[in-house]
């Protein structure tokens, strides 16, 4: 069974500030994709960024970017610059591109923004 | 593009009563899934659909519990005789069936049993 653990259950930056989230994963899979979800409160799951296991490019979307390290089975989110807007819940999620593809997700990390 | 809706936004019940939640998928996608969300805690997978097809259901999928796409569009959840228990935030999500296949979410319906 594939696990996915976020190991910090909240934190905070200051404004402008850049933090990292961290995320692990245990698969045995090879064929899979990793996704950071961010949830602000009472809104829905929105996509942050995603990463193909067989890139070894670390996948950047503006002021996030990932750092993949596969034998490590770690992925971690940085966010660069940080706004009052990018605080939420974010969460870390696995996907065996397989028949059924469903995401299995971490517990995610609560992310304070502060002015 | 409108995104993925869900319908109702909220819905509060007294334990024991049958609750149907619907999901409308993004248009031109044709897999659906449905997670159930508790407080504090990542969404689990309940099941998916590709078109019209239920094809894997996880072990949370209690058999008080049964989800329909008919004609391959929107989907139904129908949670029968709930206990509070069934209290959580179900999302729905859509995606194109092609790689990546990232799957897009609704804003979720958040189920209350008393």
């Amino acid at each position: 069974a594939q696990t996915v653990t976020q190991s910090q259950p909240e934190m905070s930056v200051q404004e402008a500030e850049t933090v990292t989230l961290s995320c692990t994963y245990d698969t045995s899979e090879n064929n899979y994709y990793l996704f950071w979800y961010k949830q602000p409160p009472s809104r829905q799951m929105i996509l942050v960024i995603r990463q193909e296991a067989y890139k070894q490019q670390n996948a950047t979307e503006n002021r996030f970017s990932v750092n993949f390290q596969k034998a490590a089975k770690s992925f971690s989110l940085k966010i660069s610059d940080s706004q009052l807007g990018d605080t939420a819940m974010y969460f870390c999620a696995f996907m065996i591109y397989g028949s059924a593809r469903q995401l299995t997700f971490g517990s995610g990390t609560q992310l304070t923004v502060l002015p | 593009d409108t995104g993925v809706s869900q319908d109702p936004r909220h819905k509060i019940t007294k334990r024991g009563q049958n609750v149907t939640f619907r999901c409308d998928p993004i248009s031109e996608h044709n897999r659906l899934y449905w997670y159930r969300q508790t407080l504090g805690q990542g969404p689990e997978f309940l099941t998916y659909f590709q078109n019209e097809a239920q094809l894997e259901k996880s072990r949370l999928l209690s058999d008080r519990f049964s989800a329909e796409r008919p004609k391959g569009s929107f989907s139904t959840l129908e949670i029968q005789r709930t206990e509070q228990g069934d209290s959580a935030m179900y999302l729905c999500a859509s995606s194109l069936g092609i790689a990546p296949d990232t799957q897009y979410f609704g804003p979720g319906t958040r189920l209350t049993v008393l």
